[in-house]
């Protein structure tokens, strides 16, 4: 099956820095998305981005799907930004998740 | 709307004994999804719904595991018979469309089979 690899596995950030979050896949793929789980477990949808650029506020998302590789922008970090960050890819009817990237951010 | 509802909250069971999850999705959300998460496997897709009708169940891991959507605003996800390593994280999400519009989850159901 298609493998779905994310970097760094953890990050460490002072509030107010930025960030970038990598998801890499192994075959093509029909979407992608980011979802955030804060640490109390709620898990978000951020972004369906099968290709191109997305912005939502401080957060914003790139995929380049011909590279195989989704990026994820988090500006002006805020401790709310803690958590995990998942990616997940569709290849054909299957979903696969990343094993996410664990974001700390101090004040 | 008050979001995704699930059922119960935490559940601790002995192993053999049957388990039934609940999720109420948004009021008309076309699609519903149960995923499962774990520290070993991480997240995974169980099984959609489109319409009250399962599309893709092959994330389901055996033949205990069952999901049913007898309507619109209900679905039951039941482990016949539970067995320890069944112990999870269970959301339950909902969405109008399927992977183009956001997902909004449940709070999860944390179990434990002892």
């Amino acid at each position: 099956g298609i493998q779905v690899e994310q970097s760094p596995p953890d990050l460490i950030l002072q509030e107010g820095a930025n960030s970038t979050l990598r998801c890499n896949f192994s075959d093509s793929v029909n979407n992608l998305q980011w979802f955030h789980q804060n640490p109390w477990g709620q898990l978000i949808n951020l972004f369906y981005i099968p290709s191109g650029t997305k912005q939502n506020g401080r957060l914003s998302a790139t995929t380049v799907a011909t590279e195989r590789y989704s990026l994820l922008y988090i500006s002006s970090s805020q401790t709310t930004d803690s958590g995990v960050y998942f990616c997940a890819v569709t290849s054909g009817s299957r979903l696969t998740f990343g094993e996410g990237t664990q974001l700390t951010v101090n004040p | 709307d008050a979001g995704v509802i699930q059922s119960p909250r935490h559940e601790v069971t002995e192993m053999g004994q049957e388990v039934t999850l609940r999720c109420k999705p948004i009021s008309g959300h076309d699609y519903l999804f149960w995923y499962r998460q774990t520290m070993m496997r991480g997240l995974e897709l169980l099984i959609y719904f489109n319409n009250n009708v399962p599309i893709d169940d092959s994330g389901m891991p055996e033949d205990r595991f069952s999901a049913k959507m007898p309507n619109a605003s209900f679905s039951t996800l039941k482990i016949q018979p539970s067995e320890p390593r069944d112990s999870a994280v269970y959301f339950c999400a909902s969405s109008f469309r399927l992977y183009t519009d956001t997902q909004y989850f449940g709070p999860g159901t944390r179990l434990t089979v002892l």
